[in-house]
């Protein structure tokens, strides 16, 4: 069974204190790792989209980066802007659908 | 691009009646949408997979006769909470994925439902 852990749960962090996020993952035959974001009381915006170790996406301040365990999420010089929860998702195959299974989230909160 | 809408956004009833909430891919066509619900402080709990034209998929726990999907179109999936209750009340999200494209799942902005 696939399973996402994000570590930590909180974090808070100074404006302009870089930091990165954890999401480790088990599954069988990895189609992909997604990083959304989510403002309380919204639905997930999507961020990046990785799919094979070594792979690297960058937008703004965040970069995301693979390995075959684990997957980071890079903020640099983080801004209030940044503060949301961070979800991490894994695609796998379910029948002939192609669902996600999300790990629990990193609340990160950048203080000014 | 890959704009999703869900309607309404907040939604207040009575216990023992209906709601219908809509999911539409606004700007691309999706064969596949996806329902969650999310409990505070807790992340995404997947519900259904929505499939154009066929019955929806439901994972284990989730009542089908309580919770009716429906995708009658490529831009529109609606879930219909039937006989609602105080317990049903949380927060439901839809997701869409392109027809024929990567696994990727842009979601709507949810809707709050509470049912008194």
């Amino acid at each position: 069974e696939d399973q996402v852990t994000q570590s930590p749960e909180a974090l808070r962090l100074q404006e302009g204190e870089s930091s990165s996020l954890n999401c480790s993952y088990t599954v069988s035959g990895l189609r992909g790792l997604f990083w959304y974001r989510q403002d309380p009381g919204k639905g997930p915006e999507f961020l990046f989209t990785l799919y094979s170790a070594g792979e690297e996406k960058e937008k703004e301040r965040l970069k995301a980066t693979l390995t075959k365990k684990e997957s980071f999420l890079h903020i640099t010089a983080p801004k209030p802007e940044d503060s949301a929860t961070y979800l991490c998702a894994v695609s796998h195959l379910s029948g002939s659908a192609r669902q996600l299974t999300f790990g629990s989230g990193t609340q990160l909160t950048v203080l000014p | 691009g890959a704009v999703v809408s869900q309607h309404p956004s907040r939604v207040i009833c009575k216990s023992g009646t209906s709601v219908k909430i809509e999911c539409r891919s606004l700007d691309f066509q999706a064969t596949t949408m996806f329902w969650y619900r999310q409990f505070p402080k807790q992340s995404l709990m997947l519900m259904a997979t929505s499939n154009e034209g066929s019955k929806a998929t439901y994972e284990q726990g989730v009542e089908k006769d309580k919770f009716l999907i429906n995708h009658a179109s490529l831009t529109l999936s609606t879930l219909t909470v039937t006989s609602a209750h105080p317990e049903d009340s949380s927060f439901y999200i839809c997701s869409a994925s392109f027809t024929g494209g990567t696994d990727t799942q842009y979601f709507g902005p949810g809707t709050r439902l509470t049912v008194l």
